[in-house]
């Protein structure tokens, strides 16, 4: 599996920009790059998925790199409920898709 | 969208005794569903792969006759938990996959946490 890196923890301020780096340098030419993100106590949630296009949803964008070893989440103002941890994951097309351990988000009232 | 319904969301149990848990998805049909698990201030660890209709692929390390899973119909997995023993209380989350191609992503469950007495 293609390894991600992440920072173990990360500030906001509430109602400002979120940017969540993910580094994945051996990420392969058919590996989407994930991002789910897990309150206490429940399951994921799907937040937003790329392969090589920057990506906007309701939740949030996606910006890959050019040559997709690194990807940013970004939330564009963060919410005392965006208060979670992020993990960026690396899959193919029908492969299972395993955790790393993710960045810890802190938005400060 | 698509949701997936786990139950019990809590159990306790008594040592030695089995403990079964299941995971549906309501809205789609699911022909594979993936089971983890995650300990206090852990990242989630997979369990093992389940197809429907098929044997459930376990991960290294993961004991098949412990943890059965079943996977009978597109909407529905079990895990259930052998023999249960303290060491195995965690936090059980199951989720799905609608389809095969494309992105993967996938529609996790609330989970289920076990405690073993």
């Amino acid at each position: 599996d293609a390894k991600t890196t992440q920072p173990n923890s990360m500030e906001s301020n509430e109602e400002e920009p979120v940017h969540l780096p993910c580094n994945h340098s051996t990420i392969s030419g058919t590996d989407y790059i994930h991002w789910y993100r897990q309150l206490p106590s429940q399951g994921p949630e799907y937040v937003i998925h790329g392969l090589t296009s920057n990506v906007n949803n309701r939740m949030a964008s996606l910006a890959i790199a050019e040559d997709r070893k690194s990807s940013t989440l970004i939330l564009h103002r963060a919410t005392l409920r965006d208060a979670a941890v992020y993990y960026c994951i690396l899959g193919t097309s029908g492969s299972r898709l395993t955790f790393g351990e993710g960045t810890q988000l802190t938005v400060n009232p | 969208g698509a949701v997936v319904s786990q139950h019990p969301s809590r159990v306790i149990c008594k040592s030695g005794t089995s403990v079964k848990i299941e995971c549906r998805s309501l809205d789609f049909q699911a022909t594979t569903m993936f089971w983890y698990r995650q300990f206090p201030k852990q990242s989630l660890m997979l369990m093992a792969t389940s197809n429907e209709g098929s044997k459930a692929t376990y991960e290294q390390g993961v004991e098949k006759d412990k943890f059965l899973i079943n996977h009978a119909s597109l909407t529905l997995s079990t895990l259930t938990v052998t023999s249960a023993h303290p060491e195995d209380s965690s936090f059980y989350i199951c989720s799905a996959r609608e389809g095969s191609s494309g992105a993967n992503v996938l529609t996790f469950g609330a989970g289920s946490r076990l405690t073993v007495l």
